[in-house]
């Protein structure tokens, strides 16, 4: 019953492919959030999105490339990864960030893995 | 930057008893306290949350209470069953451009035995 989908559950990708992270909601929220997490540690912010603008870059290097084209979709394009890179990347929504903190909700997550 | 403490890192408790777990916050300016609990290979679950202008908030059997001053705040589970059994995180943000900017707690791992 997740409400924030997201796809591919699972990736495996070399150090030198490009690849894309993708999330949805249909809740009609206007907030979306990219996390990474690593084993057994929280998730960390990457990135902000409100009304499909870029609100906070949370000095994310430049191999990962965040897109939202509408207010349901958000991708997270990866390109020339390292190995350190590896983890469970986890998007997330809310109803807005233009009105305070509003609960986030996650999706299942993508289990990156850098070869 | 915001920095929020955590403890305990892992707690064992026996089914039917309470568990408490406590979080500190450094940025006076935090004023949204969610709590999300993680199953093994699962998503964060957000279990219930807490403003600054509230001191304590209940829902069944979890609790969060709030102390502005010492800027500290607490997960308190009654009753526990086996499957409360999860990884919790507290969190915390702020407001103007910090809005929607979550900074976790280390996690507790919570193991309730039957």
């Amino acid at each position: 019953d997740t409400e924030v989908t997201q796809t591919p559950k699972h990736l495996v990708m070399g150090m030198t492919n490009k690849k894309s992270l993708k999330c949805e909601q249909h809740m009609g929220h206007r907030a979306m959030y990219w996390y990474k997490q690593k084993a057994k540690k929280p998730p960390e912010l990457m990135f902000v999105y409100s009304y499909e603008k870029l609100s906070i870059n949370e000095s994310v290097p430049s191999r990962f490339s965040p897109e939202c084209p509408n207010s349901s979709l958000l991708n997270l394009h990866l390109h020339a990864l390292q190995p350190e890179d590896s983890a469970l990347y986890l998007c997330a929504s809310s109803q807005t960030v233009l009105r305070g903190n509003q609960p986030q909700h996650f999706g299942d997550g993508t289990r990156l893995s850098i070869l | 930057g915001e920095n929020v403490e955590q403890h305990p890192s892992t707690l064992s408790v026996q089914e039917g008893d309470s568990a408490v777990i406590k979080c500190t916050y450094s940025d006076s300016a935090s004023n949204y306290f969610p709590w999300y609990k993680q199953e093994l290979g699962k998503r964060p679950q957000l279990i219930i949350d807490i403003r600054s202008n509230v001191g304590e908030k209940k829902d069944q059997r979890i609790a969060v209470t709030l102390n502005k001053t010492a800027k500290h705040f607490s997960l308190h589970i009654t009753e526990t069953q086996p499957e409360d059994s999860a990884v919790y995180f507290c969190a915390a943000a702020a407001g103007g451009t910090s809005y929607g900017k979550l900074t976790f707690g280390q996690g507790t791992i919570l193991t309730v035995h039957p």
